[in-house]
């Protein structure tokens, strides 16, 4: 069975702190898709990055990065510096064909 | 912005009524899926269609029914609405059942 899990439901930090967003994944299929998407109050899910599971380089875009590692089957999502603007709530996903399964996502609340 | 556009926006319906929720997919897509997601939730699969085919099915009973159009739009009829009923509902479109996905701004639904 495919699974994702995001153990922390909610999160407050500071403004200008850094913070990580954590997502454990389980799937038997070799290859796959994660996903990371922001959905802000007016609901629309917000892409932010793509991996496949043969790309276990690390990513940074900006202020964001990702950390990919499969041993451990995790997924994690680092903001740092953070801005009111990235309050929002976060989730992750896996695509093995052709359905999305999405973690219960992650409130992020940043205090100015 | 994804192209994808979901109407309306809102909706009240009284229980045991009968819902249609509305897709127009990006340019270019063939394929449209469409997701639940309760509050709180992540959204979850319903169903995906394929050139007019269903391609795929979430664990939603039968009352949960789609249509897709020649020109790729597609349909999310629920019938017999329950309370349960209530959630934001996502409509994707991607150019192939296995590319990736851009998710429309959903249609708000609440069962009265």
């Amino acid at each position: 069975a495919q699974k994702v899990t995001q153990a922390q439901t909610e999160i407050s930090v500071v403004e200008k702190e850094d913070v990580t967003l954590d997502c454990v994944y389980e799937t038997r299929d070799t290859t796959y898709y994660l996903f990371w998407y922001k959905q802000p109050p007016s609901g629309e899910l917000v892409f932010l990055i793509r991996r496949n599971s043969f790309d276990e380089q690390n990513e940074i875009s900006g202020r964001y990065s990702w950390n990919f590692q499969k041993s451990t089957s995790s997924f994690n999502f680092t903001i740092t510096a953070s801005q009111v603007v990235d309050s929002a709530v976060y989730f992750c996903a896996l695509r093995g064909t052709y359905k999305y399964i999405f973690g219960t996502g992650t409130r992020l609340k940043v205090l100015a | 912005e994804t192209g994808v556009t979901q109407s309306p926006t809102h909706l009240i319906k009284t229980r045991g009524q009968q819902v249609t929720l509305r897709c127009s997919s990006q340019s270019g897509h063939n394929t449209v899926s469409w997701y639940q997601q309760a509050l709180g939730q992540g959204p979850q699969f319903i169903f995906q269609y394929y050139r007019e085919e269903e391609n795929g099915r979430g664990n939603f009973p039968p009352r949960f029914s789609g249509l897709q159009f020649p020109n790729y739009s597609s349909e999310l009829n629920v019938n017999a609405l329950e309370l349960d009923d209530s959630a934001l509902y996502l409509c994707a479109s991607s150019p192939a059942p296995l590319e990736e996905a851009f998710f429309g701004q959903g249609t708000r639904l609440t069962v009265v």
